[in-house]
């Protein structure tokens, strides 16, 4: 297995619009967490999908956030309108059992 | 509310000599304690956990409830475990991870 795959790996946008994160779990794991890192703030979880479903989103920072996950093997994290301060790297992370959590490479977002 | 904290954002150490990396933790249930590190160029994994009581790459953590704390330790440090750590906690049957701030290792040859 490849591992959780992300895309894209770096994304240069301007303020305003709108940015589209993908991600793909490892096969056959039932949960997807959504992870923002920052050098101030370290890493914060955003959201997590059990089974499809969103547990937690409390770690949104606001309605400019959203994330879906339309089946067990792709998920997207959405800004819209996207501001210089969500410059970030984005991590999406799998995991089956035991808390584990397995992570992907991250994609570098920089708004300008 | 659950929170973790690492007190030092940048660690130097030299090579050989003892190394420990802090965490400490804020919660009233029943916690499991992680580390995850991150090398160079390399995805952030976990390097172990609390109730596995093993030694990974020759680091131990021991969970201290009375001190809430989670401290990692390696007695002779060696230039590849420069890297960013992350002590982490969860409650028990829940996926949900906190993460602390992170602490960069730089082991000085």
């Amino acid at each position: 297995d490849a591992g959780v795959i992300q895309s894209p790996r770096h994304e240069v946008t301007e303020m305003g619009q709108e940015v589209t994160l993908r991600c793909k779990p490892i096969s056959g794991h039932n949960s997807l967490f959504w992870y923002r890192q920052t050098m101030m703030r370290g890493l914060e979880l955003l959201i997590y999908f059990n089974n499809n479903v969103p547990i937690d989103d409390s770690g949104m920072p606001e309605d400019r956030f959203s994330a879906k996950m339309p089946n067990a093997s792709f998920s997207t994290l959405k800004i819209q309108p996207s501001e210089p301060r969500d410059s970030a790297v984005y991590f999406c992370a799998s995991s089956l059992l035991e808390n584990i959590q397995y992570f992907g490479a991250g994609t570098r977002l920089s708004v300008l | 509310a659950q929170r973790v904290t690492q007190p030092e954002k940048l660690l130097s150490v030299f090579k050989g000599a003892p190394v420990e990396l802090k965490c400490n933790y804020s919660y009233s249930g029943s916690p499991e304690l992680f580390w995850y590190v991150q090398y160079s160029r390399q995805r952030l994994q976990l390097l172990l956990r609390h109730i596995s009581r093993e030694s990974i790459k020759g680091f131990t953590a021991d969970l201290n409830k009375g001190e809430t704390s989670f401290h990692l330790k390696k007695p002779f440090a060696q230039e590849e475990d420069s890297a960013m750590y992350y002590c982490a906690l969860s409650n028990f049957g829940n996926e949900k991870l906190t993460f602390g701030t992170g602490t960069r290792l730089t082991i000085i040859p």
